[in-house]
């Protein structure tokens, strides 16, 4: 029943290395959006995709990129990770209709140290 | 600008009792609002949607657009309510504006 899959439950990364967080849905949506989820903050948008190898930039793109070379996968790309993006990183998608509710991932709980 | 308030960060209430959790939004469009919920180790997943107008486990909000509010209700909260609630704001076809959420704990 498993529809938005992460690649990673939990990471531990050592500062300025590159990171790379996964993400599959197969419910072949067009939509696919990668979130930080920190206490306080709620879910902040880092980037999304409305379609394959198409992206936009969310609230908090510094220091990220992504990539979706095909419609179910959809990567997050950290260049150099830095102690602050220690977080919980969330993958969601949704069809291409009027916004309809998310399907999220179980996320991945990234640690930089 | 588009926002999503929870003004609350902790809600505690004793089983049995009604739950009212609050979102404030603002937007300059025609709204449209959602209530997610994450319970303890599943992911966030969608609760209910205004347009909907539906029940979900008991809960629910009605979007009040002169109070600029979308709370979410239930008369009588059991312990397996508590749980991570988060409100948002549908801004576009793609994108939700997310309050920061409101701890909801039940005590027996």
């Amino acid at each position: 029943d498993v529809k938005v899959t992460q690649s990673s439950r939990y990471l531990v990364k050592r500062t300025g290395e590159k990171v790379f967080l996964e993400c599959v849905q197969d419910m072949d949506h067009e939509n696919m959006f990668w979130y930080r989820q920190d206490p306080g903050l709620g879910l902040r948008l880092i980037y999304f995709s409305y379609d394959v190898k198409m992206k936009e930039k969310g609230d908090i793109p510094e220091g990220y990129s992504v990539s979706r070379e095909k419609k179910e996968r959809f990567s997050l790309i950290l260049e150099s990770a830095s102690t602050n993006q220690t977080s919980m990183y969330l993958c969601a998608s949704m069809p291409g209709r009027r916004n309809y509710g998310y399907t999220f991932g179980s996320g991945t709980r990234l640690t930089v140290v | 600008a588009q926002r999503v308030t929870q003004p609350e960060k902790l809600l505690s209430v004793f089983k049995g009792a009604p739950v009212e959790l609050k979102c404030n939004y603002s937007y300059s469009g025609s709204p449209e609002l959602f209530w997610y919920v994450q319970y303890s180790r599943q992911r966030l997943q969608l609760l209910l949607r205004h347009i909907s107008r539906e029940s979900i486990k008991g809960f629910t909000a009605d979007l009040n657009k002169g109070e600029t509010s979308f709370h979410l209700k239930k008369p009588f909260a059991q312990e397996e309510d508590s749980a991570m609630y988060y409100c948002a704001l549908g801004i576009s076809n793609y994108q939700l504006i997310w309050g920061a959420g409101t701890k909801l704990i039940i005590k027996p």
